[in-house]
């Protein structure tokens, strides 16, 4: 079935360096790609997502890339700042066979002061 | 405008009782997701609903989970006879346009218990 693989689960890295966090997916039709964050407790909220018309995007400090042909996508996040840390989700949706949308496992992001 | 609206945020049950969790979207959506999250763990994807039509249930198991979203009301997610197996965050998601090609707006969950 449907999969998509995120890593690392976890990434510790200092205030002010780049974050990097990698999803792979399985469905070849799979067309839209977003982004969630989530804090502590609270739920998911979208940061950022991408059509697969498009291959990279930008939003402030946030960007994403994706390559369709090797079916991944990556978020960037630079300049990170303490109140960046939370989990990150990645997902992939595909609109054959049902309409569901697959989420990573997600990685916990600790950026250090 | 008000956002996605869960209720109960949290609810206990005992084993072979019924759980009944409610979610209302947000203004205008009529498109709504529900999703499960264990601790630790990502959301996996239950059930996919438009008002008064179950769109893609491939996520939900088989036996004792049963989805709605009625004309009128809130969509509803119904276990019944839950285990312990079953505590979890439940959360649903609301959107504007179908397919799951749009932003979903999430609840803040239901934290369910079993005892």
């Amino acid at each position: 079935g449907e999969n998509v693989e995120q890593h690392p689960s976890t990434l510790s890295v200092q205030e002010g360096d780049s974050a990097v966090i990698k999803c792979t997916y399985s469905d070849s039709a799979s067309n839209y790609f977003p982004w969630y964050k989530q804090e502590l407790g609270k739920r998911p909220q979208l940061i950022i997502d991408i059509r697969s018309n498009v291959g990279e995007k930008k939003d402030q400090r946030i960007a994403v890339t994706l390559n369709k042909t090797a079916k991944h996508f990556s978020l960037h996040i630079t300049e990170t700042q303490p109140e960046d840390s939370a989990v990150y989700f990645c997902a992939a949706t595909s609109n054959t066979g049902g309409f569901k949308t697959i989420f990573g496992a997600g990685t916990r992001l600790f950026v250090k002061a | 405008n008000a956002g996605v609206m869960q209720n109960p945020r949290h609810l206990v049950r005992r084993r072979g009782q019924e759980a009944r969790l409610r979610c209302s979207p947000m203004k205008g959506h009529s498109h709504v997701y529900w999703y499960r999250q264990l601790p630790e763990e990502g959301l996996k994807f239950m059930v996919y609903l438009q008002k008064e039509n179950i769109i893609d249930e491939s996520g939900m198991p088989k036996e004792r989970f049963s989805a709605e979203f009625p004309k009128e009301g809130p969509s509803i997610l119904r276990i019944q006879q839950v285990v312990r197996g079953d505590s979890a965050a439940y959360f649903c998601a609301s959107s504007d346009k179908g397919a799951g090609e749009f932003e979903q707006f999430f609840g803040p969950g239901t934290r369910l218990t079993v005892l």
